[in-house]
């Protein structure tokens, strides 16, 4: 089955003690995008990849790395996380020539920091 | 910089009601515009592709130019099109997608 997976789906953390969140899609897509979910302020982008060791940041970037070192994979890095950084978190990904049908999304990580 | 805005964060409706949902965007560029709804606890699911021009779940979407507009509407809306909905702009390099606000729709019985 064509999909995105995310890694773990739900995670408590303490401030400071860093965590990677895993995404993996199995559709040999060119793009991978992470994205952020808040209450009233929709999705965020935080980092996309337009292919392998290409990565570059979205909209909100600060305290998150990735890496993309192979095609099905773009893990989320958050070095010292904070308590702002409680959200929900998705992974994305479409192929160059399946542009036109948008965005195939994870299940989503919610990550809380205390 | 692109934006998208969804002026509406709540919208309740009774079922068998019309629906529409509101979209406008601010974008130099040619849009690619889409609509995704992601139902209680699932994953976002893309919904409408405003090139396609096609009718998912009775819903359709119309991309107006000189309103900057890609408003989501339903004639009937059923109990189990309450969801959040998203609309999204894609810029025309193609690996930005910027969403808006998104909106709760409750259809009420």
């Amino acid at each position: 089955e064509a999909q995105v997976t995310q890694n773990p789906r739900y995670l408590i953390t303490v401030t400071g003690k860093k965590l990677t969140v895993t995404c993996s899609q199995n559709m040999n897509h060119e793009y991978m995008s992470w994205y952020r979910q808040d209450p009233g302020l929709g999705l965020r982008q935080i980092y996309y990849s337009m292919n392998v060791e290409v990565t570059d940041k979205g909209d909100v970037p600060e305290g998150y790395k990735v890496s993309r070192k192979e095609k099905r994979n773009f893990p989320l890095i958050l070095e010292s996380p904070s308590p702002n950084q409680t959200s929900l978190y998705f992974c994305a990904s479409r192929g160059r020539q399946t542009a036109n049908y948008g965005y195939t999304f994870g299940s989503g990580t919610r990550l809380t920091v205390v | 910089a692109q934006r998208v805005t969804q002026p509406e964060k709540l919208l309740s409706v009774f079922k068998g009601a019309p629906v529409e949902l509101k979209c406008n965007y601010s974008y130099s560029g040619s849009p690619e515009l889409f609509w995704y709804v992601q139902y209680s606890r699932q994953r976002l699911q893309l919904l409408l592709r405003h090139i396609s021009r096609e009718s998912i779940k009775g819903f359709t979407a119309d991309l107006n130019k000189g309103e900057t507009s890609f408003h989501l509407k339903k004639p009937f809306a059923q109990e189990e099109d309450s969801a959040m909905y998203y609309c999204a702009l894609r810029e025309t390099s193609g690996s930005r997608l910027t969403f808006g606000e998104g909106t709760q729709l409750t259809v009420n019985p």
